[in-house]
C-alpha cells in the first residue's frame, strides 16, 4: 500500500524560507524512473505543479518558481523535501506531495495536503 | 510551458444528466493527459490516464477521449457523488501543467 504524508510549518512570515517534508511508504525512491513531486493549490484556486524528483536524482522545476525551489530526497528515510525561499502571502496554499504511477506522469497517489499560510 | 484550458469553468447539472468537460492544450500532447476529481478539503483523485484509460476502481460512467490538443471527459449519468471539481493535467512535457478546473454543481 502506497501512502504519502506532508509535514512542515502551517504559518510562515513573509521573506522566510519554507521547508516541507513528504514521508512516503510502499515504494522506493532508489529506482531511476520512480518519482515524487509537489503540487500546490491556493485557497479556491487551481492546482499548480511545482517540482519533481526521480530516484536517479533527476530534478524538474516549474520555470516560474525555479529560482526559489529546491527539491531533495533522503532515500534511507523515504522522504522528499521541498524548500521555497522568500515566501510571500501569494504562496499561501495547500501543498500536496504526490507519486506518479510507475514511470509515468500522472499522479495515482497523493498525500492529504498541508495548508501553509504566509502572514506576518 | 504547455497551457491547458478547460471549459466550461462551471457546469450546472442534475442527477442523471450526461456531462462533458473539454480540455484544450496549447501543444500536441499525443495522448499524455490525465483527469482528476477533487472534492473540498480532499486531495485530487485520479480518474483517467493516457486520455482514455480508466483508473482502477473508477466507475465506468466516466469516459475520456481525444488526442493531440483536444480532450474530453464525459460522465454518462451524473450521480450525487460526482458533484466536484475536475482537472486535466498534461504530462507530455515538463513542466507538467494542470487546467484551471471545472466545477460541476447542482442545477
Amino acid at each position: 500500500q502506497i501512502t504519502l504524508k506532508e509535514s512542515g510549518p502551517t504559518l510562515v512570515k513573509p521573506t522566510e524560507t519554507l521547508t516541507l517534508t513528504c514521508t512516503f511508504s510502499g515504494f522506493s525512491l532508489s529506482t531511476g524512473g520512480v518519482g515524487v513531486g509537489w503540487i500546490r493549490q491556493p485557497p479556491g484556486k487551481a492546482l499548480e505543479w511545482l517540482a519533481l524528483i526521480y530516484g536517479n536524482d533527476d530534478k524538474r522545476y516549474s520555470p516560474s518558481l525555479k529560482n526559489r525551489l529546491t527539491i531533495t530526497k533522503d532515500t534511507s528515510k523515504n522522504q522528499v523535501a521541498l524548500t521555497m525561499t522568500n515566501m510571500d502571502p501569494a504562496d499561501t496554499a495547500t501543498y500536496f506531495c504526490a507519486h506518479p504511477a510507475g514511470t509515468t506522469g500522472y499522479y495515482a497517489y497523493w498525500g492529504q495536503g498541508t495548508l501553509v499560510t504566509v502572514s506576518s | 510551458d504547455i497551457q491547458m484550458t478547460q471549459s466550461p469553468s462551471t457546469l450546472s447539472a442534475s442527477v442523471g444528466d450526461r456531462v462533458t468537460i473539454t480540455c484544450r492544450a496549447s501543444q500536441n500532447l499525443i495522448r499524455w493527459l490525465a483527469w482528476y476529481q477533487q472534492k473540498p478539503g480532499e486531495a485530487p483523485k485520479l480518474l483517467m490516464y493516457k486520455a482514455s484509460y480508466l483508473e482502477s476502481g473508477v466507475p465506468s460512467r466516466f469516459t475520456g477521449s481525444g488526442s493531440g490538443t483536444e480532450f474530453t471527459l464525459t460522465i454518462s449519468s451524473l450521480q450525487p457523488d460526482d458533484f466536484a471539481t475536475y482537472y486535466c493535467q498534461q504530462y507530455a512535457n515538463y513542466p507538467w501543467t494542470f487546467g484551471q478546473g471545472t466545477k460541476v454543481e447542482v442545477k
